[in-house]
């Protein structure tokens, strides 16, 4: 299966900073990649999908980016809002697709 | 709006079975396929299965592969898990998720609030 490592795996950071995630793939994945927020006691919600196009609805300080094997999510601003913990997934080797670790996200 | 509401988790003895279902609402369930991702206790998610929007094509995680089946009835749309031979790997909370495509892409835009399946003795 192909290993996705993310990294850091947590953050703190201030209101206004800039924010970049970042998701290694163990191969190429061309841009199959999609990412995920996540806060307490809720599900996982689509945020960028294909690397880089946004979910109608995320908010555009949200931008993804890469291809291969490195892709980054960046928030331009960080938000009140933005607090929890983001999943890269690789939808590459369907059906083995396979999600990273998570980033704990605090404001 | 979109709405998956999973219903049929509860504690499970190990060895046992369990079925959990996953009403939807708000959108067209027979032009999506569906899945079903687990997430462990304060872990990371892990796919478990999917099917096709006409419900002619499944398939599994390896971990859950000859244990598990994932169904669908469009007529009353409804996801369902039948999950056998259980054991406290199993323990999660069980999503459905919505498809982005009625070819599956594997990206998930909708979630459940999910389900969970606790296995102890």
């Amino acid at each position: 299966d192909i290993q996705m490592t993310q990294s850091p795996s947590s953050l703190s950071a201030s209101v206004g900073d800039r924010v970049t995630i970042t998701c290694r793939a163990s191969q190429s994945i061309s841009i199959y990649l999609n990412w995920y927020q996540q806060k307490p006691g809720n599900p996982p919600k689509l945020l960028i999908y294909a690397s880089s196009s946004l979910q109608s609805g995320v908010p555009s300080r949200f931008r993804g980016s890469g291809s291969g094997t490195d892709f980054a999510l960046t928030i331009s601003s960080l938000q009140v809002e933005d607090f929890g913990t983001y999943f890269c997934q690789q939808s590459y080797s369907n059906p083995r697709v396979t999600f990273g670790g998570g980033t704990k996200v605090e404001i | 709006q979109v709405q998956l509401v999973e219903s049929g988790g509860g504690v499970v003895q190990p060895g046992r079975s369990l079925r959990l279902s996953c009403a939807a609402s708000g959108f067209t369930f027979s032009n999506y396929a569906m899945h079903w991702v687990r997430q462990a206790p304060g872990r990371g998610l892990e796919w478990v299965a999917v099917i096709s929007s006409d419900g002619t094509n499944k398939f599994y995680a390896d971990s859950v592969k000859g244990r598990f089946t994932i169904s669908r009835d469009n007529s009353k749309n409804t996801l369902s898990l039948q999950m056998n031979s259980l054991t406290a790997e199993d323990t999660a909370v069980y999503y459905c998720a919505r498809d982005t495509s009625v070819v599956a892409s594997y990206c998930f835009d909708y979630w459940g609030q999910g389900t969970l399946v606790p296995v102890s003795s």
